[in-house]
C-alpha cells in the first residue's frame, strides 16, 4: 500500500543534541511537507519542498533544518538552537507539480521529547 | 495571509445525534478548504475538500460539508454521529506556493461522544 512512513514513533533528545526525524514517501508525490503540533495550536507549517533538492521555510523555520536528495524522502534535523522541541511532528506530501492545491496525506508522527 | 478559526475547542453529543462543527476562513481568493481528522497519537486523514463546484460536498464516514461564500464558512456536519467519530477535528485553507500548497490549519474542535 502506498503511503507515508514516518520514524521513529518516540524520539527522546538530550539537551544540545540535534536529531533527525525520517519521512519517506512511496506515493510519487513531488511536494513534501513538515508541520509542528502542539496542543490547542492546531498544526504550523515548519518547511516545504515543491521538488528534489528544493525547499523553502515555512511559518516556524528557526531551529530546524531540511534536505530533500531524493523525491521519496524529506528527513527533518531538529538542531539545539530549537529552544522548545517538544512536540509532535507530522509529515505529509501532496502531488505537487501542474496539480493545484491537490490535499495532503499525512504520516503517523514522531513524539518528540526532552530528557 | 489566510487564517482558519474553529470557535469550538471541545464538543461533547450523544451517539446517534447530528453533529456541526463550524469553521471560519480568511483568504483573498477563492479558497480551498478541507477537513481533516486525527485520532490520539495518529496522523491526519482527509474527509473532505472543497475546490470549486456545488457547494455541499461529500465525503468519507457519512461526512458532509456546505461552503458559504457570503458567511466565510465551510461547516462540517454528520446526521447521526458513532462512538467510533470521537477524534480531533481540522478545518484548513489551501494556498498555492509556486507548485506546492501550503496549508492553514485551524486549532482543532475535540469532539467527544457519549453512549
Amino acid at each position: 500500500d502506498g503511503g507515508i512512513t514516518q520514524s521513529p514513533k518516540y524520539l527522546f533528545r538530550k539537551e544540545g543534541q540535534n536529531v533527525t526525524l525520517s519521512c519517506e514517501q512511496n506515493l510519487n508525490h513531488d511536494a513534501m511537507y513538515w508541520y509542528r503540533q502542539d496542543p490547542g495550536q492546531g498544526l504550523r507549517l515548519i518547511y516545504y519542498s515543491q521538488i528534489v533538492n528544493d525547499f523553502q521555510k515555512g511559518d516556524i523555520a528557526e531551529g530546524y533544518s531540511v534536505s530533500r536528495e531524493k523525491k521519496e524522502s524529506f528527513p527533518l534535523t531538529v538542531t539545539s538552537a530549537q529552544k522548545n522541541p517538544t512536540a509532535f511532528y507530522l509529515c505529509a506530501s501532496s502531488i505537487g507539480i501542474n496539480r493545484d492545491n491537490q490535499p495532503q496525506h499525512f504520516g503517523d508522527g514522531t513524539r518528540l521529547s526532552i530528557l | 495571509a489566510q487564517s482558519v478559526t474553529q470557535p469550538d475547542i471541545h464538543i461533547t453529543v450523544s451517539e446517534g445525534a447530528s453533529l456541526e462543527l463550524r469553521c471560519n476562513y480568511s483568504y483573498g481568493a477563492t479558497p480551498y478548504l478541507f477537513w481533516y481528522v486525527q485520532s490520539p497519537g495518529q496522523g491526519l486523514q482527509l474527509l473532505l475538500k472543497y475546490f470549486s463546484g456545488d457547494t455541499l460536498v461529500q465525503g468519507i464516514k457519512g461526512f458532509e460539508a456546505e461552503f458559504k461564500r457570503s458567511q466565510s464558512s465551510f461547516n462540517l456536519r454528520k446526521p447521526s454521529v458513532h462512538w467510533s467519530d470521537a477524534a480531533e477535528y481540522f478545518c484548513a485553507v489551501g494556498a498555492k506556493a509556486g507548485t506546492a500548497s501550503k496549508l492553514t490549519f485551524g486549532t482543532g474542535t475535540r469532539l467527544q461522544v457519549t453512549l
